[in-house]
C-alpha cells in the first residue's frame, strides 16, 4: 500500500490550454474525492465518486471541469480552456466506506497548477 | 460567515507549551476531522470524531456536539509540530469535507 498518488505534482500552463490530472487512490478504497485549495485558504470540495459513479459535483465545478473514474480505480480531472483563476492545488483523497460507518480520508500530495 | 471557523489563524509558541486550536461549525456533521498540512501541501488526517474525546500521543481532540465546537490540544509542543492544522466537517452520506481556513502553528525551540 503506497498511499494515494497524484500525477503530475506540478503543472505550469498557459491560459486557454487544457490540462488533465490523475489520481490513484489506495487500491481497495471505493470513495474518491477531489478538492481544490487556493493560497492561504482551506481546501474546497469539487466532486466525489463512489466506485465509478460520480455522485456529487460542487457548484464551483464549472462546465470547463470534468472528472471521471472509469473503472472505479484511478480518476482524472480535466480542466478545459484554463483561466488564471484555476491556479490552485488540486487534492485527491480516498476512503473505504462500508455500511454506515464514517471513514478517514487519505490525501494525496496534490497537483499544483499555475496558469500563466 | 464560513461554515467552519477556526481560531486563532496564526499561533506562535515556545517549545514545551500547551497548545489549543479551536473550531466552530454551523453545519450538520457526520464527523469532525482534524488534519495536519505541512509546507508543500501534504495533508495527514489526525483525528475523526463524532463525540467525546480522542487522544493520540501528545495530541488530544475534543468535540461538543450541542455547542458545535471542537478543540485540538497539543501537549509539550515541539518544533516538529509546526504545520497548518485544519478543522473539517464531514457532511451527510457523501462525507464530503467542509474545511476551515486552517491555523498556522509555529513552535520555536
Amino acid at each position: 500500500d503506497t498511499g494515494v498518488s497524484q500525477d503530475p505534482r506540478h503543472k505550469i500552463t498557459k491560459r486557454g490550454q487544457n490540462v488533465t490530472f490523475r489520481c490513484d487512490p489506495i487500491s481497495e478504497h471505493n470513495r474518491l474525492y477531489w478538492y481544490r485549495q487556493t493560497l492561504g485558504q482551506g481546501p474546497e470540495f469539487l466532486t466525489y465518486f463512489q466506485n465509478e459513479a460520480q455522485l456529487e459535483k460542487s457548484r464551483l465545478l464549472s462546465d470547463r471541469f470534468s472528472a471521471e473514474r472509469p473503472k472505479g480505480s484511478f480518476s482524472t480531472l480535466e480542466i478545459q480552456r484554463t483561466e488564471q483563476g484555476d491556479s490552485a492545488m488540486y487534492l485527491c483523497a480516498s476512503s473505504l466506506v462500508t455500511g454506515g460507518a464514517y471513514q478517514t480520508q487519505y490525501f494525496g500530495p496534490g497537483t499544483r497548477l499555475l496558469v500563466l | 460567515k464560513n461554515e467552519v471557523e477556526q481560531s486563532p489563524q496564526n499561533l506562535t509558541a515556545q517549545e514545551g507549551e500547551f497548545i489549543t486550536i479551536n473550531c466552530s461549525y454551523s453545519v450538520g456533521i457526520s464527523a469532525l476531522h482534524w488534519l495536519q498540512q505541512h509546507p508543500g501541501g501534504g495533508i495527514v488526517s489526525l483525528f475523526m470524531l463524532s463525540s467525546g474525546k480522542k487522544k493520540h500521543g501528545r495530541l488530544i481532540a475534543t468535540i461538543n456536539i450541542q455547542e458545535k465546537h471542537s478543540s485540538l490540544h497539543i501537549t509539550a509542543s515541539h518544533p516538529r509540530d509546526s504545520a497548518v492544522y485544519i478543522c473539517a466537517a464531514g457532511q451527510g452520506g457523501s462525507e464530503k469535507l467542509v474545511f476551515g481556513k486552517g491555523t498556522k502553528l509555529t513552535v520555536n525551540p
